[in-house]
């Protein structure tokens, strides 16, 4: 079976732009979560989705919003983007509040 | 606020010889503890779920077990092939705006040399 998937893999912004990452989660599951990892530290929550709506919403600026689309699939868009919003952004699926099996993750560096 | 704290930072070992990862956490009430392996710019890879004080789960050469205020991973008899960085997360059993997040700590990062 699939794991779940992102896409891209690599992206490089400069600051001001706006970026859309993707995730497919794995077959069945319908809870979709995004994290973000800067290096050395440990992924921090940034939003959960079950069912096509937020469950959960992390302690991220409003630049920072997501949705999820009737196949489970999700987008996390960031505007304005600043140097700070490199990172490895990383999207998890589950069946509701289970375990989580995360994506190999998409790094986005803003120049 | 949930809070989870991971001890050491890093940890050097010889092939084949055991040790233990500590995670220390807080929080209001728990739902579960996870434990993650993650490679070098990769996923975090699910290992373990551990949910009431004094469980144990068991894979290969790593064991976790649980008490009310912290977990250990115990890595028995390493290989090269067991390094990697390990995060401990916490679920918290409320709902609202902490609907199913897990709260990481900075993780421990594992190198077994043969």
């Amino acid at each position: 079976d699939a794991g779940v998937t992102q896409s891209p893999t690599h992206l490089i912004k400069t600051r001001g732009q706006h970026v859309t990452l993707r995730c497919s989660p794995i077959s069945g599951h319908k809870s979709v979560s995004w994290y973000q990892q800067v290096l050395g530290q440990g992924p921090q929550f940034i939003f959960q989705y079950y069912e096509k709506e937020e469950r959960g919403r992390g302690n991220f600026p409003d630049r920072f919003s997501a949705r999820q689309f009737p196949n489970y699939s999700s987008e996390l868009n960031v505007n304005a983007l600043l140097l700070g919003d490199s990172a490895l952004y990383l999207c998890a699926s589950s069946l509701a509040r289970n375990e989580q099996f995360f994506g190999p993750g998409t790094r986005l560096t803003v120049l | 606020e949930d809070q989870v704290t991971q001890s050491p930072e890093a940890l050097r070992l010889q092939e084949g010889e055991s040790s233990s990862l500590n995670c220390s956490y807080t929080v209001s009430g728990l739902r579960g503890l996870f434990w993650y392996r993650q490679d070098p710019g990769k996923g975090p890879e699910f290992l373990f779920t551990l949910y009431s004080a004094g469980e144990e789960k068991e894979k290969e050469r790593l064991k976790a077990t649980l008490t009310k205020k912290e977990s250990f991973l115990h890595i028995t008899a390493p290989k090269p092939e067991d390094s990697a960085t390990y995060l401990c997360a916490v679920q918290n059993n409320a709902g609202g705006t902490s609907y199913g997040k897990l709260t990481f700590g900075q993780g421990t990062i594992l190198t077994v040399h043969p």
